[in-house]
């Protein structure tokens, strides 16, 4: 199947400091990648759909000014936790489609877990 | 997209068929049934995704019933490591996004 990685799988970071977590598509383009967010023993919640060329559409309640998307090229999109709180703790997880059919399976990424101090 | 009920957790042995069910009881024409699956601390994994007819891969077989309002997703042999969360979701053809809800943790013992 497509592979999807995440680097870094793990980061501690201080208070008030800034995160960028990459996510990428190994062996396939995805003009489509889309993050999500899950807190432990919590299912994952969608946080934003990113698209290459454009802007995010993030989804309700998500603050796109804190959790800024960049989907430069086909293959990679990066979420930043800006000025980050103990609260942005979790385990992020981006996912990537395959090919451009809007129901097509999604793949994957290990997921990224942040840790705020 | 219509909301699944499942059942909150499920045990079963090794080498048994596990079964998991899933109601859709709102589900539209044009929606699809996914299966994702994600095993403790990693993302989740694609597992099948079907329609109306029932489909079969490596992984599992999913069954949906005639009217569609509820599907089985079977793995013939349970192994350890099949123990995960386990997730039926309906999408329709003109979205993209996948809603998660809380899933079916399965608890493969030996």
């Amino acid at each position: 199947g497509a592979v999807v990685s995440q680097h870094p799988s793990r980061v501690i970071c201080k208070s008030g400091t800034s995160v960028k977590i990459e996510c990428r598509s190994l062996d396939f383009q995805a003009t489509t990648m889309f993050w999500y967010r899950q807190f432990p023993k919590q299912s994952l919640m969608l946080m934003a759909t990113s698209n290459e060329g454009s802007k995010a559409t993030y989804e309700q309640g998500v603050e796109k000014d804190k959790f800024l998307i960049n989907h430069a090229s086909l293959t990679l999109s990066t979420l930043t936790v800006t000025s980050a709180h103990p609260e942005d703790s979790s385990f992020y997880i981006c996912s990537a489609r395959l090919g451009t059919v809007s129901y097509n399976e999604q793949f994957f990424g290990p997921g990224t877990r942040l840790t705020v101090l | 997209d219509a909301k699944t009920t499942q059942p909150t957790s499920m045990d079963c042995a090794e080498g048994r068929a596990a079964n998991l069910p899933c109601n859709h009881s709102t589900i539209s024409g044009n929606e699809y049934v996914y299966w994702y699956r994600q095993i403790h601390s990693q993302g989740p994994q694609y597992i099948i995704h079907g329609l109306k007819n029932n489909e079969t891969n490596e992984m599992a077989s999913l069954i949906i019933t005639e009217d569609r309002k509820s599907s089985t997703l079977i793995l013939p042999h349970a192994t350890l490591r099949d123990t995960a969360v386990y997730y039926c979701i309906v999408r329709g053809m003109g979205t993209d996004k996948l809603i998660f809800g809380t899933g079916t943790r399965l608890q493969v013992f030996p």
